[in-house]
């Protein structure tokens, strides 16, 4: 069954960075357009961004442009998010989730929490 | 416009129909989809594509679409679908996703 399972959450700094991984399991991964939704705690769904199945193309939300990378390894069916310049608004939890035809998510994972604090 | 306008909450007795629209001018270009999130859930597809319902997912769910208003109807609510539900679509660049401020759906 189609899984996506995220980690490397966790409490980091202010300015600092961190980096979140994605791991799926039960589709062809090299086949699906991959995202980063986040939710800040008592809020609603943001998304982050966006990355291509062939990792090519990328779109970012205003909110991380510059300071957030998205990226996949095809050969490890990974998707990643090198998360830097942290700030305390970053603190959510962080889904990963694929779109399938005309762009909605049919496949979410169950979040990994990111605390950006001192 | 990238926003999506959603009511921040609405409620609907026990069996009784509601409706939950979202407002977009991104809209007009592209399909709507709809997401039921429960307290500490992911999020999980209701209605794709404007009018289409995954699998697994019960016939009182349903959508529409007419210009800059996309709707999620439940007719005959249930006590389990008390939920937050989000909207989502493209921007116009369609290069974005953007979700609407999500509705909380309160079952009385």
């Amino acid at each position: 069954q189609v899984q996506v399972v995220e980690s490397g959450g966790g409490v980091v700094q202010p300015g600092r960075s961190l980096r979140l991984s994605c791991a799926a399991s039960g589709f062809t991964f090299t086949s699906y357009v991959m995202h980063w939704v986040r939710q800040a705690p008592g809020k609603g769904l943001e998304w982050v961004v966006v990355i291509s199945s062939d990792g090519r193309n990328k779109y970012y939300a205003d909110s991380v442009t510059g300071r957030f990378t998205i990226s996949r390894d095809n050969s490890k069916n990974t998707l990643y998010l090198q998360m830097n310049s942290l700030r305390a608004e970053d603190t959510a939890v962080y889904y990963c989730a694929r779109t399938v035809g005309n762009g909605y998510f049919d496949y979410w994972g169950q979040g990994t929490l990111v605390t950006v604090s001192s | 416009s990238s926003e999506l306008t959603q009511d921040p909450a609405v409620s609907v007795a026990l069996g009784q129909t509601v409706r939950i629209t979202c407002q977009g001018d991104s809209l007009r270009s592209f399909y709507a989809s709809w997401y039921q999130q429960k307290p500490g859930q992911a999020p999980v597809l209701v209605i794709y594509s404007k009018t289409n319902r995954p699998s697994g997912i019960p016939d009182r769910f349903s959508g529409s679409s007419s210009g800059n208003t996309a709707s999620l109807t439940i007719t005959g609510a249930q006590a389990e679908d008390e939920a937050d539900y989000y909207c989502n679509s493209r921007d116009s660049s369609g290069n974005h996703w953007v979700f609407g401020g999500g509705t909380k759906l309160t079952v009385l």
